[in-house]
């Protein structure tokens, strides 16, 4: 069965310091992979995509991913209070329609 | 706002009831999907669709739930005779291509709450 592996946490940072997500995947032919954001109470939103290996950085936030490790990680810089949340990690089903796979999430919390 | 769209946002029902979840997706988009999350776990993948067409239901329940995509209007996700262990928050996703890149954005969701 394929499978999106995060630890959920919590994983607690205090503010002003990197946060570091991980997360590691079963299924060799994904391509695509996903960075979500989900406040309590709240639909997920999209944070990064990331298609290439190597790194990929918009604003505070960096993607990561290493296929040769089935690896994905999300580093948080600059830490904020208001980035404390849960980060799923989403990657696609090469061999199925390409529904995405998720994973259960890591919660962050920032403390001031 | 272009945004998915989906309603009720919060739908409370008797055991034994029916529940109709409506989802609009993004302007230009094609494939829906369909999410459910119960408190405190993670996403559980429930079906994807395209205009008239289930592409894969494989995380549906075979009893009760059912969900279309007509070719006009939004698209629907009805669970009939509700359960209490029905109570989750059910989101909506919405993709244009559904292509390896695609991405699927999320509509706020609906709280259905069975008593």
């Amino acid at each position: 069965q394929k499978e999106v592996e995060q630890n959920s946490g919590p994983l607690s940072v205090p503010e002003g310091a990197i946060a570091s997500l991980n997360c590691t995947y079963s299924d060799r032919g994904s391509q695509s992979f996903f960075w979500y954001r989900q406040y309590s109470g709240k639909s997920p939103e999209l944070i990064m995509s990331i298609y290439s290996n190597g790194d990929k950085e918009d604003g505070r936030f960096t993607a990561q991913l290493n296929k040769a490790s089935q690896y994905v990680s999300l580093l948080i810089r600059d830490s904020q209070p208001s980035d404390s949340a849960t980060y799923l990690c989403a990657v696609d089903d090469a061999g199925n329609n390409r529904k995405l796979i998720w994973g259960l999430g890591t919660s962050l919390a920032v403390n001031p | 706002n272009a945004g998915v769209m989906q309603n009720p946002r919060h739908l409370v029902r008797r055991r034994g009831q029916e529940a109709r979840l409506r989802c609009s997706p993004m302007k230009g988009h094609s494939h829906v999907y369909w999410y459910r999350q119960l408190p405190e776990e993670g996403l559980k993948f429930m079906v994807y669709l395209q205009k008239e067409n289930i592409i894969d239901e494989s995380g549906m329940p075979k009893e009760r739930f059912s969900a279309e995509f007509p070719k006009e209007g939004p698209s629907i996700l009805r669970i009939q005779q509700v359960v209490r262990g029905d109570s989750a928050a059910y989101f909506c996703a919405s993709s244009r291509t559904g292509g390896p890149e695609d991405t699927q954005y999320f509509g706020p969701g609906t709280r259905l709450t069975v008593l």
